[in-house]
């Protein structure tokens, strides 16, 4: 079965740290990887995607992701978080094959100290 | 563009009840997913709907159901309420025919709190 881990379930930074989210799947096939964001009190939103070519990708408000095949990853990364960035992540991936149903990760909550 | 929207925002219902949820996908998308989200389990798939069938379901028992119109709204259904059930339930559309390019975007879901 298909299946996301996500390994931090739980992160706290200072203003200006770097950040780091990893992010592994389960499936055989070709996927489509994508992080989304969940700032408090409002809905889910995509942060950035991946379906092919560069394996790093580039999202909103300076964040990164780079997909690395062999390894089943696709890890989050921000060179220097702000408060705002307080929020909790999903990575998701769906098969190439059937876009409808995504699976995500359990969520990392990140909490930025002023 | 309009966003995904849902209704209502909020629900409260007793055990036993049964409850409708709606959901009015992005102008011109024609897929529409649904979510279970609690702090326990996470974000769990439901079912998709396109273009009025249903196309992929999660593992969820038959008390919830859902259905799509002519117009791509959807609506989620769950009869026989459990304690359980309280969650927020999220609807997300996308365009659902373009594998490469398939992006699903969310709704601010549907806060239903079981007594």
């Amino acid at each position: 079965a298909q299946s996301v881990s996500q390994h931090n379930h739980h992160v706290i930074l200072s203003e200006a740290a770097s950040l780091e989210l990893g992010c592994n799947y389960s499936y055989g096939g070709t996927v489509n990887l994508f992080w989304y964001v969940q700032y408090p009190g409002q809905h889910l939103q995509l942060l950035l995607k991946y379906f092919s070519g560069d394996p790093l990708v580039k999202g909103i408000k300076g964040f990164e992701a780079e997909f690395i095949k062999s390894k089943f990853s696709f890890n989050l990364r921000k060179p220097s978080v702000q408060w705002s960035d307080t929020a909790e992540y999903f990575c998701a991936v769906t098969p190439s094959s059937n876009t409808g149903k995504l699976i995500f990760g359990q969520g990392t909550t990140l909490q930025v100290k002023p | 563009k309009a966003g995904v929207t849902q209704t209502p925002r909020y629900l409260i219902k007793t055990r036993g009840q049964q409850v409708t949820l709606s959901c009015s996908p992005i102008s011109g998308h024609r897929s529409v997913s649904w979510y279970q989200q609690t702090p326990g389990q996470g974000l769990q798939f439901l079912f998709e709907y396109f273009s009025e069938t249903q196309r992929n379901k999660g593992n969820f028992p038959g008390r919830f159901s859902g259905r799509q119109f002519s117009n791509s709204r959807s609506e989620m259904n769950v009869s026989t309420l459990e304690l359980g059930d309280s969650a927020l339930y999220l609807c997300a559309s996308s365009f659902g025919r373009d594998t490469n390019t398939d992006t699903q975007y969310f709704g601010p879901g549907t806060r239903l709190t079981v007594l």
